[in-house]
């Protein structure tokens, strides 16, 4: 069974300074691995998506990597901004015949101005 | 482009009662996925539906159950509500091509809440 844990559980960085979010999975058979934002209460939005045969994306000031291996991904926020605090979160496709996403339980990203 | 859309926004019901949560997916988009958040937790896999045939089914009660219309818009259907069932439903919609390269993209959620 797929497991997906994301450590830490929330994290604060001053404004301006660069990031480092984790992410760990249990089984390496994965089709992809995407990265979630999510603000307070509202939907999910995705924001990189990397293939298994792949090893990062960047979009913008966010670059994800992927060691299938060794089960983890990071993503990489640089000059953070108070508009990125929100909850992050990852999430891998495992199953065969079917897109069911398996979520960890996210981090919590606070910018501090 | 609109996105993916969900109605209600909010809905409070009580223990026992039947609710029903309506999808509409981006335009072209084939396949509807419903995720069950609880509070302070990630998202847990409900149902996926592609071309209107169930292609996945999470482990949840058989309470829970879904379909897809000719329009690719969906409904996810709980009986016999419980304290428990309270969390943000969310809907995903892709174009059903496989998990490859397959992006897919979330509602704003409908609130459920049980009382």
């Amino acid at each position: 069974k797929q497991e997906v844990t994301q450590i830490p559980a929330a994290l604060s960085v001053p404004e301006g300074e660069n990031l480092v979010l984790n992410c760990s999975f249990t089984d390496s058979a994965i089709y992809n691995l995407q990265w979630f934002r999510q603000d307070p209460g509202k939907g999910l939005t995705s924001l990189l998506l990397i293939q298994s045969s792949q090893r990062e994306q960047t979009s913008g000031r966010l670059n994800a990597s992927l060691d299938k291996s060794s089960g983890r991904s990071t993503l990489y926020i640089a000059a953070s901004q108070p508009g990125d605090s929100a909850t992050y979160l990852c999430a891998v496709t495992s199953n065969f015949g079917n897109e069911k996403l398996t979520f960890g339980t996210g981090t919590r990203l606070t910018i501090i101005p | 482009d609109a996105g993916v859309t969900q109605s209600p926004t909010h809905l409070i019901k009580t223990r026992g009662q039947q609710v029903t949560l309506r999808c509409s997916p981006i335009s072209g988009h084939k396949s509807v996925s419903w995720y069950q958040q609880v509070l302070g937790q990630g998202p847990q896999f409900i149902f996926q539906y592609y071309e209107k045939e169930e292609r996945g089914r999470g482990n949840f009660p058989d309470r829970f159950s879904a379909r897809q219309f000719p329009n690719y818009s969906s409904e996810l259907n709980v009986n016999a509500l419980l304290l428990g069932d309270s969390a943000l439903y969310l809907c995903a919609s892709s174009f059903g091509q496989g998990g490859f390269t397959d992006t897919q993209y979330f509602g704003p959620g409908t609130r459920l809440t049980v009382l």
